[in-house]
Order: C-alpha cells, then sequence, then structure tokens
C-alpha cells in the first residue's frame, strides 16, 4: 500500500498570514496516461467528518474559498492556506487515490491552529 | 441537498456483529460508487470497503477482508456494512462517503458517522 506522510504533525500560524502543510507519497501517484496527480486534500474539524478541499492535487471543490490551494506532483504535495481565518483551525488530511497500486490511504493529519 | 445518515453502530462484545446502514436522499444514488470509511479515535481515516454503482464489484480492505461484506439496495437508497468476528481495533467512527466518480475512490460527500466499540 502507499503510504503517506505529512508534515508537520502540527503547526500554529498568525490570523492572515500563510499555512503550508506538506504530504509525502511513498510511490508516484502521477498516472503517466493522464498526467494527474491522484491526490486530494480534506479539511476535518472536531466532531465533524471530513470535508473534501481539493483532489487532482490542484483542483478545488466547488464552494471552497480560494484561499486554500493545492499543488505538487508525483511524490510530494502541498496544501496552502494563504491567509489563515479563524475557521480554519482543524485537521488537514491528504489521501491517494491511485487505485491501481493498491487501496486509497491518507495521512496521518496535521493540525493547524491560531498562533 | 445531499444526505448520507448512518446507523446501526453501537457496543459490542469482540468477536460479535454489528450490521451498519446508510441513506442517502439528494442524489441519484445508483449512480455512484459507495465507500465506508472509518476512523479510530484521534486517527486518520482509513478506507474500508466500496461497491460499484449496481453492487455488482465490491473491493475491501486487507484489514477486513473476509469479516465485513458491503452490499446496497438502490431501490430504497441503502448501503450496509456487515460487520462480522468485530475485534478491538474495529473501534471507530465509521463513516459512509460517496465517490463522485471523476477517477478516484476520493470523497465528496460524507455522512456523520456511527460509532462502533468493540470491547468486553
Amino acid at each position: 500500500d502507499i503510504v503517506m506522510t505529512q508534515s508537520p504533525d502540527s503547526l500554529a500560524v498568525s490570523l492572515g498570514e500563510r499555512a503550508t502543510v506538506n504530504c509525502k507519497s511513498s510511490q508516484s501517484v502521477l498516472h503517466s496516461s493522464n498526467n494527474k496527480n491522484y491526490l486530494a486534500w480534506y479539511q476535518q474539524k472536531p466532531g465533524q467528518p471530513p470535508k473534501l478541499l481539493i483532489y487532482w492535487a490542484s483542483t478545488r471543490e466547488s464552494g471552497v474559498p480560494d484561499r486554500f490551494s493545492g499543488s505538487g506532483s508525483g511524490t510530494d504535495f502541498t496544501l496552502t492556506i494563504s491567509s489563515l481565518q479563524a475557521e480554519d483551525v482543524a485537521v488537514y488530511y491528504c489521501q491517494q487515490y491511485y487505485h491501481t497500486l493498491g487501496p486509497p490511504t491518507f495521512g496521518q493529519g496535521t493540525k493547524v491552529e491560531i498562533k | 441537498e445531499v444526505q448520507l445518515v448512518e446507523s446501526g453502530g453501537g457496543l459490542v462484545q469482540p468477536g460479535g456483529s454489528l450490521r451498519l446502514s446508510c441513506v442517502a436522499s439528494g442524489f441519484s444514488f445508483s449512480n455512484y460508487w459507495m465507500d465506508w470509511v472509518r476512523q479510530a479515535p484521534g486517527k486518520g481515516p482509513e478506507w474500508v470497503a466500496n461497491i460499484k454503482e449496481d453492487g455488482s464489484d465490491k473491493y475491501y480492505a486487507d484489514s477486513v477482508k473476509g469479516r465485513f461484506t458491503i452490499s446496497r439496495d438502490n431501490a430504497k437508497n441503502s448501503l450496509f456494512l456487515q460487520m462480522d468476528t468485530l475485534r478491538a481495533e474495529d473501534t471507530a467512527v465509521y463513516y459512509c462517503a460517496r465517490d463522485p466518480g471523476y477517477g478516484g475512490p476520493f470523497f465528496d460527500y460524507w455522512g456523520q458517522g456511527s460509532l462502533v466499540t468493540v470491547s468486553s
């Protein structure tokens, strides 16, 4: 199975500042046939299910604020919150869905807090 | 509005069984792959199983293969997870989730979850 490793485990950022979450996969999730990265990002607030933010590594889900962006390719990916808002306090997870390499797998999560 | 509502969780002894249900509304249920994803306390989500639109294909995580069975009833917009021979490590919140069908599985809608506790 592909192992997803996120860094850092937690970070504290001032309101209005940039927050960056990293995700590394143990194998490339870039599919050569369509040049797509099979990588999604989710936000989870306490007591709630995860919420899809981004798929194909950089495509924002409908309704997600544009301060959230995803980048990266192959094995290294980044979720950026350009200007942290109070409502962005949450745990963020990456997930690969390169199905021909086994089951979908998630990272361990990164907790984002206000400094 | 898309809604997924799980039920059937609870406390069960090791070796016991439970059946989870998920009722879907707000979309054409029979047109989507559906999944179960679980999350143990303080951990990241773990994919459990999924089922094709018509129920003809099913896939399982190695950790549950041979013990869990996923099924669906498209006439009742319902998804099920039969869990047998439960173990302590199966303790988690179980989510019903929709795969939008873009080439995933990833999950664009999740239920609120159903807590399963396996303990003596």
